[in-house]
């Protein structure tokens, strides 16, 4: 079974720094990786896809990079602000029908 | 475009009732799914269904039942509730190009409490 980890579960960090926020998936047999964002009782964003064959996808401050072979995926955050405060969630398409998520990140950017 | 909507927003139920959580989505989406999220366990498929008249179990169906109602609404039913069933519940739809792209989009939820 495909199991996604992502760390650490707690950021905090001054508002201005750039950060990386890390998934990790037990089997490299998937069809894509989507980054989410999720704020207090609220449903999910969503941010990113990367496809199986791509590398990276940027959206605006957000880039995310996939290494299929070594199970990993980042999600690059520039210029962090407060409203970028959330709880961020990695999820792997792999066989099936379901994504699998990671547990997530919760970030809290400080002014 | 309102994306995928849920009804209700929250419920509370007691053990034993019954409730039917509506879900509907208007980007014309073929998929559809239901999730639960619950606290230090992720988000787990309950159900999805690929089209119009067909469903499948995911990880956790026990206690759920379906209903792929047309293409743009999909219900989830709870027959009889229980407290195990209290969790916030998520409907998501997707858009599918080949077997490599299928990019999930997600409705607000439903925080059911079952006392």
């Amino acid at each position: 079974k495909q199991e996604v980890t992502q760390i650490p579960a707690a950021l905090s960090v001054p508002e201005g720094e750039n950060l990386v926020l890390n998934c990790s998936f037990t089997d490299s047999a998937i069809y894509n990786l989507q980054w989410f964002r999720q704020d207090p009782g609220k449903g999910l964003t969503s941010l990113l896809l990367i496809q199986s064959s791509q590398r990276e996808q940027t959206s605006g401050r957000l880039n995310a990079s996939l290494d299929k072979s070594s199970g990993r995926s980042t999600l690059y955050i520039a210029a962090s602000q407060p409203g970028d405060s959330a709880t961020y969630l990695c999820a792997v398409k792999s066989s099936g029908y379901a994504l699998n998520f990671g547990k997530g990140t919760s970030l809290l950017v400080t002014p | 475009n309102a994306g995928v909507t849920q009804t209700p927003k929250f419920q509370v139920l007691k053990t034993g009732q019954s409730m039917t959580l509506q879900c509907a989505q208007d980007m014309n989406h073929n998929s559809m799914y239901w999730y639960r999220q619950d606290p230090g366990m992720g988000l787990r498929l309950i159900y999805y269904s690929a089209s119009e008249g067909t469903t499948d179990k995911g990880e956790v169906p026990n206690g759920y039942n379906v209903s792929r109602l047309n293409k743009r609404e999909f219900s989830l039913r709870l027959e009889s509730a229980a407290p195990s069933q209290t969790s916030v519940y998520f409907c998501a739809s997707s858009v599918e190009r080949g077997s490599s792209y299928n990019e999930q989009f997600f409705g607000p939820g439903t925080r059911l409490t079952v006392l």
